[in-house]
C-alpha cells in the first residue's frame, strides 16, 4: 500500500513550456486534491475532484488544468508556465463523504510533493 | 469565511520542555480543524483533528489541542520536546461541511535544541 505518490519529484522548465504532474493513490479514494505550498503561506488548494470524471476549481486555479479520468490518478497540468508558478505541490486524497462522516474525520492523506523552478 | 492565523512563525524549546504552537481560527460556523506537522522533504502527517466532540483532542506522538471556542483558539501541545518533533506544524481549517476546502495557516517551524 504505496498511499499517494507523485511524479515527479523534481522538475526545472522554461518560461513558456508545458508540464504534467501525475498523482496517484492506492486507497480507492474517491476526492483528489492539488495545492501548491509557498514560503510562509501555507498550502493553497488549486482544484480538486469528488469523484472520477469531475473536477472543482480551488482557490488559485488560474494557469492550472487538471483531469480526472481514473479514480486513482489526477493529473495538474501547466499549459504555459510562469515564474510564479515556482512552487512545491502537493497531492492528496480523502474518503467519500459517508465513509468520512461515519467516521467524524475528514483527513487528507498527502503525497511528498513536487519541486517545480521554472526559470 | 474561515481563517486561521499562527501566531508564530518560529518557536524554539529545549529536548525535555514544554511545545506550545499557537492557532485562531474564524469560522461563519462550527469548524472542523486540524493540526499536520511536515517534517523536512516530506509531506503533510495529521497529527490530530477537532470535529464537534470532545474539545480536548487527542494526537499522535504525544501531542494534544484544546478548542476553546470563546477564545477561538485551537493551540497545539506537548508537555515534553523530543528532538524528533522538530518540523514545521500546520493548523488547517475546513472552510466547507464536506472538507473538501481546507484552509491552511502560514506555519511554524519548531526547533527543538539539544
Amino acid at each position: 500500500n504505496a498511499g499517494v505518490t507523485q511524479t515527479p519529484k523534481f522538475r526545472v522548465l522554461k518560461t513558456g513550456q508545458s508540464m504534467t504532474l501525475l498523482c496517484a493513490q492506492d486507497m480507492n479514494h474517491e476526492y483528489m486534491y492539488w495545492y501548491r505550498q509557498d514560503p510562509g503561506m501555507g498550502l493553497r488548494l488549486i482544484h480538486y475532484s469528488v469523484g472520477e470524471g469531475t473536477t472543482a476549481k480551488g482557490e488559485v486555479p488560474d494557469g492550472y488544468n487538471v483531469s480526472r479520468l481514473k479514480k486513482q490518478n489526477f493529473l495538474l497540468g501547466l499549459e504555459s508556465a510562469a515564474p510564479s508558478q515556482t512552487s512545491v505541490y502537493f497531492c492528496a486524497s480523502s474518503p467519500d463523504r459517508g465513509r468520512r462522516l461515519a467516521q467524524s474525520s475528514y483527513e487528507q492523506y498527502f503525497g511528498p510533493g513536487t519541486r517545480l523552478t521554472v526559470t | 469565511a474561515q481563517s486561521v492565523t499562527q501566531l508564530d512563525s518560529h518557536v524554539s524549546v529545549s529536548e525535555g520542555t514544554p511545545v506550545l504552537l499557537r492557532c485562531n481560527y474564524s469560522s461563519s460556523y462550527s469548524p472542523s480543524l486540524f493540526w499536520y506537522v511536515q517534517h523536512p522533504n516530506k509531506g503533510l502527517q495529521l497529527l490530530l483533528k477537532y470535529t464537534s466532540a470532545a474539545t480536548l483532542v487527542k494526537g499522535i506522538n504525544g501531542f494534544e489541542a484544546e478548542f476553546k471556542k470563546s477564545e477561538t483558539s485551537f493551540h497545539l501541545t506537548k508537555p515534553s520536546a523530543h528532538m524528533s518533533d522538530a518540523a514545521e506544524y500546520f493548523c488547517v481549517v475546513s472552510r466547507d461541511n464536506a472538507g473538501n476546502m481546507l484552509t491552511f495557516g502560514g506555519g511554524t517551524r519548531l526547533m527543538v535544541k539539544p
